[in-house]
């Protein structure tokens, strides 16, 4: 079975440029969601959806980032403009959801973005 | 205040020896626990869940109080490949929100 796909899995930008992540989850999960990780400040959470709908984007550092679930299959994360303090790895995980949690997430093996 | 709190280490151990972690946590309306492990430079991956029992897989024990709110996570026998960053985790199902510590850095050494 497929896991998490995200993309791009490595991105290097200027400051100033748009970036757009990608993330489709496991079929079948109706929560997915997505996480910045820092040596700094560890795991983040920035939005998460349950079916498609967004929850708690509490998160989200400032209005330069947005998310989107358009489908079940497929979210984006973006970031306009860029910063370089958004260098980070960009995380989209899934999971089952509210009803049956399992407590498991799974990740995808993460977007590592540098802004220069 | 941060939801989860962990020592971030590192932990540098020989080969064999048993270590703990504990972690913290702020939310009395957290409901599940779990420890995940992350290998550097790789995604978190589910270790394991942690019951108010207590439960045990092979050489790993997991600990919940809830009294004291604050989890544990033992490893017996410690191996070369147990070397990762260990992430305490609380979901508050209410909201189906997962929120990670920071890490624990274990490396075992030879």
């Amino acid at each position: 079975d497929a896991g998490v796909i995200q993309s791009p899995r490595h991105e290097v930008t200027e400051m100033g440029q748009e970036v757009t992540l990608r993330c489709k989850p496991i079929s079948g999960h109706n929560s997915l969601f997505w996480y910045r990780q820092t040596m700094m400040r560890g795991l983040e959470l920035l939005i998460y959806f349950n079916n498609n709908v967004p929850i708690d984007d509490s998160g989200m550092p400032e209005d330069r980032f947005s998310a989107k679930m358009p489908n079940a299959s497929f979210s984006t994360l973006k970031i306009q403009p860029s910063e370089p303090r958004d260098s980070a790895v960009y995380f989209c995980a899934s999971s089952r959801g509210l009803g049956s949690n399992t407590g498991e997430l799974f990740f995808g093996e993460g977007s590592r973005l540098t802004v220069l | 205040r941060k939801e989860v709190e962990q020592d971030p280490g590192p932990f540098n151990v020989p080969e064999g020896a048993t270590v703990a972690f504990n972690c913290t946590y702020s939310n009395s309306a957290s409901q599940s626990f779990f420890w995940y492990r992350q290998d550097c430079r790789k995604e978190p991956k589910l270790l394991m869940s942690v019951y108010s029992s207590g439960n045990e897989d092979g050489r790993f024990t997991a600990q919940l109080n809830r009294a004291s709110q604050y989890i544990s996570l033992l490893i017996r026998d410690s191996k070369l490949s147990d070397s990762a960053t260990y992430l305490c985790v609380v979901n508050v199902l209410t909201g189906n929100q997962f929120y990670f510590g920071t890490g624990t850095s274990l490396t075992v050494i030879p």
